[in-house]
């Protein structure tokens, strides 16, 4: 089966615009989450959406958000982008409800300028 | 969700075993012992998980130790496509709790 995809691959993006990034779950998956992954802070838990509801949220400003439609596929937000923000996005997905893998995508990279 | 604690870095001979050791000392009853791998730049790939049994998939074995403070997880043969970050995460397994706490993981080159 399809496994779980990011879209854009790459992105440029200058300070102070916004940007918006997709995640499309395995099929049948109905948790999503998100990830941020820099050389200096590692791989940081954003937010996790199960059922079109955000059921965990990490340490981020409110700059970043997400959303999940009917179809369990997502998007993030992020605001006022800052030099800060460049890092590759994850998304992965899970059945949830148990102690089952979750599957993460290939990950968008992000560049602020 | 407990801390975990991994050694930096490791080197393996292509072909022998590779053994990454964990350390969990406050885990709890509740929690599982998961592995994760990142390949540069690609996305993190589940490897095995467990709670107090040994493991064992086609990819690699779990063993962890009685008192649940510390794992390995064992590639038997390594392969030149293992070098990647090797993540031990312990997590609460429950309904709506997907949260995955990342450490900073072992980096493991395999050495032809």
């Amino acid at each position: 089966k399809a496994g779980v995809t990011q879209t854009p691959r790459y992105l440029i993006k200058t300070r102070g615009q916004q940007v918006t990034l997709s995640c499309s779950p395995i099929s049948g998956h109905r948790s999503v989450s998100w990830y941020q992954q820099t050389p200096g802070q590692g791989l940081q838990f954003l937010f996790e959406y199960f059922s079109e509801t955000q059921r965990n949220k990490g340490n981020f400003p409110g700059r970043f958000s997400g959303r999940q439609f009917s179809n369990s596929r997502s998007e993030m937000n992020v605001s006022t982008l800052e030099l800060g923000d460049s890092a590759l996005y994850l998304c992965a997905s899970s059945l949830t409800g148990g102690p089952g893998e979750q599957f993460f995508g290939p990950g968008t990279r992000l560049t602020v300028l | 969700d407990a801390k975990t604690t991994q050694p930096p870095s490791m080197d393996c001979a292509e072909g022998r075993a590779a053994n990454l050791p964990c350390n969990h000392s406050t885990i709890s009853g509740n929690e599982y012992v998961y592995w994760y791998r990142q390949i540069h730049s690609q996305g993190p790939q589940y490897i095995i998980h467990g709670l107090k049994n040994n493991e064992t998939n086609e990819m690699a074995s779990l063993i962890i130790t009685e008192d649940r403070k510390s794992s390995t997880l064992i590639l038997p043969h390594a392969t030149l496509r293992d070098t990647a970050v090797y993540y031990c995460i312990v997590r609460v397994v429950d309904f709506g709790n997907e949260k995955l706490t990342f450490g900073t993981g072992t980096r493991l080159t395999i050495i032809p």
